[in-house]
C-alpha cells in the first residue's frame, strides 16, 4: 500500500513570495489533513477536509493561507504572501474517516522563508 | 495555552534498559490519547494509544499508562534499541465531532549502545 505523498519536500523562498504544497492521501482515505510544525514543536492542525468539503479550519491563517482538495483526493496548501514565520514543516495526513488514531502521514514539505 | 506538555526535550538510555517518556495534558475533555514516533526527514508514524476508559495499553515492548486524576500519562519502552532512537510525540483527542489531535512539543529519545 502506497504511503501519503507529498511534494515538494523542500521549498526555500522569499517573505511576500507565494508557494503551494501538494499532497496525495492514501488510496480510499476520506479524511486529509494538513499539520503546521515549527521547529521544536509539536504538528498544529491547520484544516481537516471530510472528502471534499472543509471540517475545520479554525486555526488556518485565511488572510494568507488556503487550501483545496477537489475530487475529495489530492489537496493543494497554498500560503500568499509568505512570512518569515511561516518557515515550518508542513504534513500532510489521512484517515479512513475521522479515525484519529490512525492517521498516516506523509514525509513532510521543509519551508525556508528568507 | 499548550493543552499538552512535555516537558522533556530530550532523553538518553543505555541499550537494553527502560526508556520512560512523559506527557501532560491540562483539558478533561480529552478521551484518547496516542503515542507517534517521528525519524529525521519522515512523518510521525503511529505507536501506541490508549483510550480514558484504560489506565494501560501494551503492544510488545511499548506500554502506555495513563493517569486521569494527574492528567498524565507515560511510554515506557522496554528493553530499549538504538533504532528506538526517535523523537516522540504525545498527542490528545476528545470534546469535538471532529477528534482532532493535540500534540506535544516532543521528546527526543537516544538509546545509546
Amino acid at each position: 500500500e502506497a504511503g501519503v505523498a507529498q511534494s515538494p519536500r523542500y521549498k526555500i523562498i522569499e517573505k511576500r513570495q507565494s508557494v503551494a504544497f501538494w499532497c496525495n492521501p492514501i488510496s480510499g482515505h476520506a479524511t486529509l489533513y494538513w499539520y503546521q510544525q515549527i521547529l521544536g514543536q509539536g504538528p498544529k492542525l491547520l484544516i481537516q477536509f471530510q472528502n471534499n468539503g472543509v471540517v475545520d479550519d479554525s486555526q488556518l491563517p485565511k488572510d494568507r493561507f488556503s487550501a483545496e482538495r477537489l475530487k475529495g483526493v489530492d489537496s493543494t496548501l497554498k500560503i500568499q504572501p509568505a512570512k518569515l514565520e511561516d518557515s515550518a514543516v508542513y504534513l500532510c495526513a489521512s484517515s479512513l474517516r475521522d479515525s484519529y488514531n490512525e492517521q498516516f502521514f506523509g514525509p513532510g514539505t521543509r519551508l525556508t522563508v528568507l | 495555552d499548550q493543552q499538552v506538555k512535555q516537558n522533556s526535550p530530550s532523553l538518553s538510555v543505555q541499550e537494553g534498559r527502560i526508556s520512560i517518556l512523559n506527557c501532560d495534558y491540562t483539558n478533561s475533555m480529552f478521551d484518547y490519547f496516542l503515542w507517534y514516533k517521528k525519524y529525521p526527514a519522515e512523518g510521525p508514524t503511529f505507536l501506541i494509544s490508549i483510550s480514558s476508559i484504560k489506565d494501560k495499553n501494551e503492544d510488545g515492548r511499548f506500554t502506555v499508562f495513563l493517569n486521569k486524576s494527574a492528567k498524565h500519562l507515560s511510554l515506557h519502552i522496554v528493553p530499549s534499541q538504538p533504532g528506538d532512537s526517535a523523537v516522540y510525540f504525545c498527542a490528545a483527542s476528545g470534546g469535538g465531532s471532529a477528534r482532532q489531535l493535540t500534540f506535544g512539543s516532543g521528546t527526543q529519545l537516544t538509546v545509546l549502545p
